[in-house]
């Protein structure tokens, strides 16, 4: 299965903007990019996902990378309540169980 | 709507004991994933039902755990003997497509 690489944590200024990034070198072309978050505490949260083209929703944005082998989940202004780990997972297309989570980027914001 | 319900939110437990874990997924999903966290090991997917009946239990760690789904609206996971390896926090989360709704979590300990 491919694998996603994350920075084990990230800090950022709080209502400034977040880019946090996910290689998978290894990505196929039937593997979509999907982020979820884990507040302190509490269950994974859906972020967004995508396949080929960026992707925007109310809560980020996600930019893929051209060749795909790489993307960025934006938060365009991180508040407080956005700290969290950020986990960048690759799910098949056939599959709607297969998440291969990894060990995520925790996101720190400084007030 | 509710979300996903998960009971109880904590239990401690004495070596030997039976565990059970309930979970209510969200009305109309019809995906159901057991998944264990530790912070040695990350999110484990432990068992996967899809319109109640189990597809994939190759996560399940060995035969002391099993899960049921007897209806689409309730799921248990059953630990029996417990074992101290098994404190951790055990999310369920339920499906309708690709994207995954978790629970709160039951966090386990066992003493």
């Amino acid at each position: 299965d491919a694998k996603t690489t994350q920075p084990n944590s990230m800090e950022s200024n709080e209502e400034e903007p977040v880019h946090l990034p996910c290689n998978h070198s290894t990505i196929s072309g039937t593997d979509y990019i999907h982020w979820y978050r884990q507040l302190p505490s509490q269950g994974p949260e859906y972020v967004i996902h995508g396949l080929t083209s960026n992707v925007n929703n109310r809560m980020a944005s996600l930019a893929i990378a051209e060749d795909r082998k790489s993307s960025t989940l934006i938060l365009h202004r991180a508040t407080l309540r956005d700290a969290a780990v950020y986990y960048c997972i690759l799910r098949k297309v056939d599959s709607n169980y297969q998440l291969i989570w990894g060990a995520g980027t925790k996101l720190i914001i400084k007030p | 709507d509710a979300g996903v319900i998960q009971s109880p939110r904590h239990e401690v437990t004495e070596m030997g004991q039976e565990v059970t874990l309930r979970c209510k997924p969200i009305s109309g999903h019809n995906s159901l994933f057991w998944y264990r966290q530790t912070m040695m090991r990350g999110l484990e997917l432990l068992i996967y039902f899809n319109n109640n009946v189990p597809i994939d239990d190759s996560g399940m760690p060995e035969d002391r755990f099993s899960a049921k789904m007897p209806n689409a609206s309730f799921s248990t996971l059953k630990i029996q003997p417990s074992e101290p390896r098994d404190s951790a926090v055990y999310f369920c989360a339920s499906s309708s497509d690709r994207v995954q709704f978790f629970g709160p979590g039951t966090r386990l300990t066992v003493l």
